[in-house]
C-alpha cells in the first residue's frame, strides 16, 4: 500500500517566523489532505488538495502529484499554530486515507 | 452547523469487557469513517461507510471489532472482548461527497483505555 512520510518530525519556531512542512508519498494519489491536531487532540482539516495550490489566510499548500509530494507553508507563525500537522493520502476512491507520522510544531512567544 | 460528535470522550474498561463507541456525523454527510491511533503509532484507517453500507472495512484489525450504521445516520463501533492493545484514540470522520472525494471532518475522538 501507499506509504506517507513527513519531514521534519519536529520543528521549533519563534513567533513570526515562516516554515515549510513536507509530505512525500510512495505512489500516485488522487486525494490528499492536511490536518492540524491542536493541543486538545482535535484534528482540523486545513486543506483538501490532491493537486495544485490553495491558500487560506497565513496557510497555503501545494501538491505536485507527478513528483509525489505536498508542501504546507505557514507564514508569520503564531503560538496557536502549535500542534501536530498530519498529511493523509489516498490512492483509491474508497477514501482509505493513509496518514503520515506527523510534524510536531512548537511556536514560541 | 454541528460538527462530528463522538461519545464517550473517554472510556476506561477492563480487559475482556465490551465497549461501544458512538459517532454522529455532520448532517447530510453520507460518508462516515472510523480511524484509530494506538500508543506511539500512526493514525490508521479502520473502515468507511457510504450511508448504511460498508464500502471498505480493510482496516478492521480482527473480528472483535464490529461497526454498524443503521439507517445511514450515526454509527457505532463495538469492541468485544477488549484487549490491552486496543487502547488508543478512536476517531470518526465524515465527508459529503458520495464519490468519496472531498474534505473529511473529524470528531474529537474517544480515548479508550483497556486495563
Amino acid at each position: 500500500g501507499i506509504q506517507v512520510e513527513q519531514s521534519p518530525p519536529d520543528l521549533i519556531l519563534q513567533e513570526g517566523a515562516n516554515s515549510t512542512l513536507r509530505c512525500n508519498f510512495s505512489d500516485s494519489v488522487n486525494n490528499l489532505q492536511w490536518f492540524h491536531q491542536n493541543p486538545w487532540g482535535q484534528l482540523i482539516n486545513l486543506f483538501y488538495i490532491p493537486s495544485g495550490t490553495k491558500q487560506n489566510g497565513r496557510l497555503s499548500a501545494t501538491t505536485v502529484a507527478t513528483e509525489r509530494y505536498s508542501l504546507l507553508y505557514i507564514s508569520s507563525s503564531q503560538t496557536t499554530d502549535s500542534g501536530v500537522y498530519f498529511c493523509a493520502a489516498s490512492n483509491n476512491y474508497g477514501q482509505n486515507f493513509v496518514f503520515g507520522p506527523g510534524t510536531r510544531l512548537s511556536v514560541l512567544p | 452547523e454541528a460538527g462530528v460528535t463522538q461519545f464517550p470522550s473517554h472510556s476506561v474498561i477492563e480487559k475482556g469487557q465490551t465497549v461501544t463507541l458512538r459517532c454522529d456525523p455532520i448532517s447530510g454527510h453520507d460518508n462516515l469513517y472510523w480511524y484509530r491511533r494506538v500508543m506511539g503509532k500512526e493514525i490508521k484507517f479502520l473502515l468507511h461507510f457510504v450511508k448504511e453500507s460498508k464500502q471498505d472495512e480493510s482496516g478492521m484489525p480482527n473480528n472483535r471489532f464490529l461497526a454498524e450504521r443503521t439507517g445511514g445516520t450515526y454509527s457505532t463501533l463495538k469492541v468485544q472482548p477488549a484487549e490491552l492493545e486496543d487502547s488508543g484514540v478512536y476517531f470518526c470522520a465524515s465527508s459529503q461527497d458520495l464519490g468519496g472525494t472531498g474534505k473529511q471532518f473529524f470528531g474529537p475522538g474517544t480515548r479508550l483505555t483497556v486495563l
